[in-house]
């Protein structure tokens, strides 16, 4: 079954601690993008990559760090400097070709406790 | 920079109506531009996307339309259902990569 997954579903942190959020795809899809998503805000992009070992900042990037060291991984951490980090993840991928179309996972839910 | 628009906020129609669901976006040179679903609690679900050089795209019962010049997409949803119910957002890339998203209509019919 071809897709994108994340895990956990649903994650809780405590103030001051990191949490990774995890997403993986076997579409082999170039680029991959996390974007959160609050209530009545829409989603925003937090980092995209286009290529492995590089990645760009989104509009909302501080408190957040990614890495990309294999092209179906794309793993997203909340560290400590995320003031309100309470919202639902979302990764994202697609080909840097062609019709450019995004394919969502079924996201993380993160809430601080 | 790019900002998209999405009106109405909501929507509550009975089950049978055929409903018009509008995006607007603030530039024109857009590469595409995409409409999906979002189920309560769930991930986004891609429903049609739109290339710039096309006016519309049919998938069932959805039919989005795109009008460049005017920076508008319509989706359009023919004979609704109870299971039609859900957000739905449409998006445009920025720099022909990631997405820049309304905030979404959410739709509710009832039976």
């Amino acid at each position: 079954d071809g897709g994108i997954t994340q895990s956990p579903k649903y994650l809780f942190r405590k103030e001051g601690q990191n949490v990774t959020l995890s997403c993986e795809q076997n579409l082999n899809h170039d680029a991959m993008y996390w974007y959160r998503q609050d209530p009545g805000q829409g989603l925003r992009l937090i980092y995209y990559s286009q290529i492995v070992n590089d990645f760009q900042k989104g509009d909302i990037a501080e408190g957040y760090s990614v890495s990309r060291e294999k092209k179906e991984s794309f793993p997203l951490t909340v560290t400590s400097a995320q003031k309100n980090p309470t919202a639902f993840y979302l990764c994202a991928s697609s080909f840097l070709s062609g019709r450019y179309e995004q394919f969502f996972g079924p996201g993380t839910r993160l809430t601080v406790l | 920079k790019q900002e998209v628009t999405q009106i109405p906020a909501a929507l509550s129609v009975p089950e049978g109506e055929n409903l018009v669901l509008n995006c607007s976006f603030t530039d024109s040179a857009i590469y595409n531009l995409q409409w999906f679903r979002q189920d309560p609690g769930k991930g986004l679900t891609s429903l049609l996307l739109i290339q710039s050089s096309q006016r519309e795209q049919t998938s069932g019962r959805l039919n989005a339309s795109l009008d460049k010049s005017s920076g508008r997409s319509t989706l359009y949803i023919a004979a609704s259902q109870p299971g039609d119910s859900a957000t739905y957002l449409c998006a445009v890339p920025q720099a022909g990569t990631a997405l820049i998203f309304g905030k979404g209509t959410t739709l509710s019919v009832s039976s």
